[in-house]
């Protein structure tokens, strides 16, 4: 099956631009989706699609994707956005899904 | 609103059994696949199963296949996950999540609507 690799931990100034990026397989054939986690709450999806956010989600969060590589750009990161964040996206061989290991976002 | 809530976690001892349930609210259920992702302590997410709108399509992650079976009841709003031959490596929270779209048959794994989870713990 395939994996999805982020980098364990990413750190931002408060107010500056931040990308968490996300690589695997299948991601040639499938778009990612993002999600954010804070301690003890359940994920939220905050991108899916090529660059989509549910009803709620602040346009400061974005999406894209280049080969291999889904990126999640947060423009002018907030202490809020502080939390964990994973992608997913459907295996490329099976009817499974993915995640990523996540990425822990410290905002300084 | 749109919700979803799990119940049926507790502490099971290894080869035990649980039945995990997740009560959805606020959408029209027969129309969207549902997902079980766990998380163990301190670790990242794990896509377990899904199920299509109808319960016609199933698919598992490969350490579960043939130990869980996720089944659902649309006229109770409801989705299931029987977990037998429970292992230690299966302790995590457990959240079932909505798939977004409703599109019959048609699933792209984005999950816009998780509950809180429910906490399985598997040990002697």
């Amino acid at each position: 099956s395939s994996e999805l690799t982020q980098d364990p931990a990413v750190s931002v100034a408060l107010g500056q631009t931040v990308r968490i990026t996300c690589q695997g397989d299948s991601l040639r054939s499938y778009y990612a989706s993002w999600y954010q986690q804070k301690p003890g709450q359940a994920p939220v999806l905050v991108i899916y699609g090529e660059n989509n956010r549910p009803s709620g989600i602040p346009d400061r969060f974005s999406g894209s994707s280049s080969g291999n590589t889904a990126s999640l750009t947060i423009t002018g990161a907030q202490v809020e956005d502080e939390a964990d964040y994973y992608c997913n996206s459907r295996d490329s061989s099976v009817y499974h899904v993915v995640f990523g290991g996540g990425t822990k976002l410290t905002v300084l | 609103q749109v919700q979803l809530v799990e119940s049926g976690g507790g502490v099971v001892q290894p080869g035990g059994s649980l039945r995990l349930s997740c009560a959805a609210s606020g959408f029209t259920f027969s129309r969207h696949g549902m997902h079980w992702v766990r998380q163990a302590p301190g670790k990242g997410l794990e896509w377990v199963a899904i199920i299509g709108e109808d319960g016609s399509a199933l698919y598992y992650t490969d350490s579960v296949k043939g130990r869980f079976t996720i089944s659902r009841d649309n006229s109770k709003s409801t989705v299931y996950l029987r977990m037998n031959s429970l292992r230690e490596d299966d302790t995590a929270v457990y959240y079932c999540a909505k798939e977004m779209g409703d599109t019959p048959s048609v699933y792209y794994y984005y999950m816009d609507v998780w509950g809180e989870g429910t906490t399985v713990t598997v040990s002697s």
